[in-house]
């Protein structure tokens, strides 16, 4: 199917470990980009390919791949990484496809 | 550092053509393999991506929207356009100009600010 279905919410003690989901069929083939969105901001992207982070980015923040669910992994979740959090894959004829967003929240 | 900005008419008339511009600083658009895409995002909605293009002028479209999209180049300003005809409320949005690495590689490293696009009469 041309989805990428992701957890509209979750949330995460200050210091504590949180993974971020994104299930498609197309991630059984390719590699999920991550993208960090705070209020009235454009996207950052955060992790890319099999887990790159773009410059500046904290290494906090890791990216995995098994079967058709890619994760974004946050340890030690700061105050600052409270934001919506996209996954960017593909759709079954190759174009790009976002998945619906997850709100991370940060208590 | 490079930087996309893009510009345009926040108030577009329902059944009239939405039209923006992307424009690049610090890098030229035409000196890599770059593509150059737009995508958008309704108030309190997830991203859509809506087309790419290349300094070539080789373009492709999100299949939902592609029999009202045109998107084009002008290298010589360093800047790419996008127009969708025909809009109606269910267009108004976010509207981001952004980078990628190619046209199988969709993880987009460079976004403009983003401009809002509100369709109303």
């Amino acid at each position: 199917s041309s989805e990428l279905t992701q957890d509209p919410a979750v949330s995460v003690a200050l210091g504590q470990t949180v993974r971020i989901t994104c299930q498609g069929d197309s991630l059984r083939s390719y590699y999920a980009s991550w993208y960090q969105q705070k209020p009235g901001q454009a996207p950052v992207l955060v992790i890319y390919g099999k887990n790159n982070r773009p410059s500046g980015i904290p290494d906090r923040f890791s990216g995995s791949s098994s079967g058709n669910t890619a994760s974004l992994t946050i340890t030690g979740a700061q105050a600052e990484d409270e934001a919506d959090y996209y996954c960017n894959s593909r759709d079954s004829s190759g174009n790009p496809l976002f998945g619906g967003g997850t709100k991370l929240t940060v208590l | 550092q490079l930087q996309l900005q893009e510009s345009g008419p926040g108030l577009v008339k329902p059944s009239e053509t939405l039209s923006l511009t992307c424009t690049v600083s610090g890098g030229s658009i035409s000196s890599s393999s770059y593509y150059w895409g737009w995508i958008r995002q309704p108030p309190g909605k997830g991203l859509e991506w809506i087309g790419s293009i290349y300094y070539s002028g080789s373009t492709y479209y999100n299949p939902s929207l592609k029999s009202r999209v045109t998107i084009s180049v002008d290298t010589s300003k360093n800047q790419f356009s996008l127009k969708l005809s025909s809009v109606t409320a269910a267009d108004t949005a976010v509207y981001y100009c952004a980078r990628h690495p190619s046209e199988r590689d969709h993880d987009f490293d460079y976004w403009g600010q983003g401009t809002l696009v509100t369709v109303s009469s």
